[in-house]
């Protein structure tokens, strides 16, 4: 399985700020995800990330509020943009392995006041 | 009605029980079906990926897909305390690797020594 890491692994942050949020893998893969688990709720996909195009939303999620960055087939940043208290949350990465599978990072929890 | 429903416990069963936890779905497209553990403060780690209906045995782990019935199940056989963790259900219309996981809420599980 891929090894995979995110910094910060955790954050506190006043409202209005920007964080950004990194994902890197030890080794290339095509699909990147970034998914959001609020307390007590299950994982929600955000966008997917593929490296040369831009990140594709899902429903209820914006380019202007989390800006996705895709440089190459070992990283990806996501941006949780000008950041209320209803943006805390743990903010996960996850790639697409060979099995049909994704295999998860440790997550970002970022915590807004 | 959420496309993927678990009971989210707390679940509690003495060392060495076999635990048995379970998601319904209403989407009869979907076709790859996973579990995954995650610990407190930690990402979620796949345990078993089964595609369609049937069984996958691995170790102590059985994991079972009724697709006539939309409902899967994950066994854990002679339970151990570091067994203790959320474990969450996750499924696909299409193949896992490329495409949305929807999860269920997850069964935080305990196991007591």
């Amino acid at each position: 399985s891929a090894v995979i890491s995110q910094k910060p692994s955790r954050d506190i942050c006043q409202r209005g700020t920007s964080l950004t949020i990194q994902c890197q893998v030890d080794s290339q893969v095509t699909m990147m995800f970034w998914y959001r688990q609020q307390p007590g709720q299950s994982l929600t996909l955000i966008a997917t990330a593929n490296q040369g195009s831009e990140a594709t939303y899902e429903s209820g999620f914006v380019i202007d509020k989390f800006p996705i960055s895709r440089p190459n087939l070992t990283f990806s940043t996501l941006t949780v943009s000008n950041m209320s208290p209803e943006d805390s949350s743990i903010y996960l990465c996850s790639v697409g392995a060979r099995t049909d599978t994704q295999y998860f990072g440790p997550g970002t929890r970022l915590t807004v006041l | 009605q959420k496309e993927v429903e678990q009971d989210p416990g707390p679940l509690s069963v003495p060392e060495g029980a076999i635990v048995s936890l379970n998601c319904t779905y209403s989407n009869s497209a979907f076709q790859y079906f996973m579990w995954y553990r995650q610990y407190s403060r930690k990402g979620p780690e796949l345990l078993m990926y089964t595609y369609s209906s049937g069984n996958k045995e691995d170790g102590r782990f059985t994991a079972q897909v009724d697709k006539s019935s939309k409902y899967i199940s994950l066994f854990i056989r002679d339970s151990q305390p570091s067994d203790s963790a959320t474990y969450l259900c996750a499924m696909s219309a299409y193949s896992g690797n490329t495409g949305k996981l929807i999860f269920g809420q997850g069964t935080t599980l305990q196991v007591k020594p």
